[in-house]
């Protein structure tokens, strides 16, 4: 079935460091990707998507690339916040799971002053 | 809108106790979902539904029922109290368009701990 390997955290880094958090997704067909944050206490917020190859979400300085050559959607910002501080999942939809939401286990970041 | 609202926020049972967490939205969606999420394991699918009258099994339905009578309501009842069910219940709901593409966007979770 189809499933989304995620780096392990914690990731630290310094604030305005750069970051890249890698997700790899093995699915049939064509699925979506999605990059969701969850701060602290709350639910999860829908941070960014893809629907198609070579697609790039984009969002409040978050970028990820749907390559479906190496079946990877990683996250990247070009200088972290110590508002960026969360848990990020990455996920997939496919029609072969009525577009039910499969996800990673979560990369927790904590970004340092 | 208030978007997903989950009642309660925190809840303590005894094993063996049944109770129905809430989950309501406002924006008219038609599919809803409930997730649990427990340490190192990321989020797993409980139940889901299309539409009112429709619902259908996830990842990990055991133990759980859900009903859904009306667009804006997708409750989860607990049968028969586990350990095991010691999580964090978040449900969510998806707007319709993009061919089931689209976000989903969560409720703030109902912390449950059974004893």
């Amino acid at each position: 079935g189809d499933s989304v390997t995620q780096m392990e955290g914690p990731v630290t880094l310094s604030e305005e460091a750069f970051l890249t958090i890698n997700c790899t997704y093995t699915a049939t067909g064509y699925p979506s990707l999605f990059w969701y944050v969850q701060y602290p206490g709350e639910g999860l917020q829908p941070l960014l998507k893809a629907t198609k190859a070579d697609d790039k979400g984009s969002n409040k300085g978050f970028e990820a690339t749907y390559r479906k050559e190496t079946t990877s959607f990683h996250l990247e910002k070009g200088s972290v916040q110590v508002s960026d501080s969360a848990v990020y999942f990455c996920a997939l939809s496919n029609s072969n799971s009525g577009y039910a939401l499969n996800f990673g286990k979560g990369t927790s970041l904590l970004v340092t002053p | 809108n208030a978007g997903v609202t989950q009642t309660p926020k925190f809840q303590v049972l005894k094993t063996g106790q049944s109770m129905t967490l809430q989950c309501a939205q406002d924006m008219n969606h038609e599919y809803m979902s409930w997730y649990r999420q427990d340490p190192g394991m990321g989020l797993r699918l409980i139940h889901y539904s299309v539409g009112a009258g429709i619902t259908d099994q996830g990842e990990v339905p055991n133990g759980y029922n859900v009903s859904r009578s009306t667009t804006e309501d997708f409750p989860l009842r607990l049968l028969s109290a586990a350990p095991s069910q010691t999580s964090v219940y978040f449900c969510a709901s998806r707007p319709p368009g993009y061919g089931g593409r689209g976000e989903q966007f969560f409720g703030p979770g109902t912390r449950l701990t059974v004893l």
